[in-house]
């Protein structure tokens, strides 16, 4: 396909368990970005990859979040031990042009019961 | 954190009326963007400016950036109901940030 797609689309988890989300970016774009986003408000940074380089993680709310682009292409967002405040929507975006035009996915809807 | 705040962040209207969503921050940003939103799906861009006082227009759609680079504007006149969604800014400095969103709802 040629937009970002992600999977998941829906994932609920128990509280504790492990959680892993999958990003496929655009086939080209250097930039892959995450976002959170709850409901009806704007997402959040979490982090941005160029190629491999995880260049910015100031966004992970905490050490439980880890995400990795080892082949500079497909991404993985991992979060650990999930909690309730965890529940969102996580968006993955790629871009070609560091970020000015971002091209999202449809997002992965966590719950965490 | 999120630098930019968008009103109003809910707004209900009559097809046919005009509408005004505001983006404002007390940062500076070297390009400004809108997005749209629909439910279960991810933001879809719909116009990038970046020179201060830039006006662009898409159709029904009026876009404007202020002169200092820190507040924008989304003007659309004679809303439709496909217009409804979530309406987002966002602001490029040394990191990428959304505001807070606008839900706009156009009922026929």
């Amino acid at each position: 396909g040629a937009g970002v797609s992600q999977s998941p689309r829906y994932k609920v988890a128990k509280r504790g368990q492990d959680v892993a989300l999958r990003c496929d970016p655009i086939s080209g774009h250097v930039s892959l970005f995450w976002y959170q986003q709850a409901l009806g408000q704007g997402p959040e940074f979490l982090t941005y990859f160029q190629n491999e380089a995880q260049l910015d993680k100031s966004g992970l709310p905490s050490d439980r979040f880890f995400a990795e682009r080892p082949e500079g292409s497909v991404s993985t967002l991992k979060i650990q031990r999930t909690q309730q405040e965890d529940s969102a929507v996580y968006l993955c975006a790629s871009s070609s042009d560091r970020g000015y035009t971002q091209y999202f996915g449809p997002g992965t809807r966590l719950t965490v019961l | 954190t999120q630098l930019l705040e968008q009103s109003p962040q809910f707004l209900s209207i009559q097809e046919g009326e005009n509408l005004t969503v505001y983006c404002n921050s007390s940062s500076v940003f070297s390009s400004l963007q809108w997005y749209r939103q629909e439910p279960g799906e991810g933001p879809v861009l719909l116009v990038t400016v970046v020179t201060g006082g830039e006006v662009k227009k898409l159709k029904r759609l009026t876009f404007q950036f202020g002169d200092a680079r820190k507040d924008s504007s989304l003007h659309i006149t004679a809303a439709q109901p496909g217009d409804t969604g979530l309406y987002l800014c966002a602001g490029s400095s040394n990191q990428f940030y959304f505001g807070t969103g606008t839900s706009l709802t156009v009922i026929p």
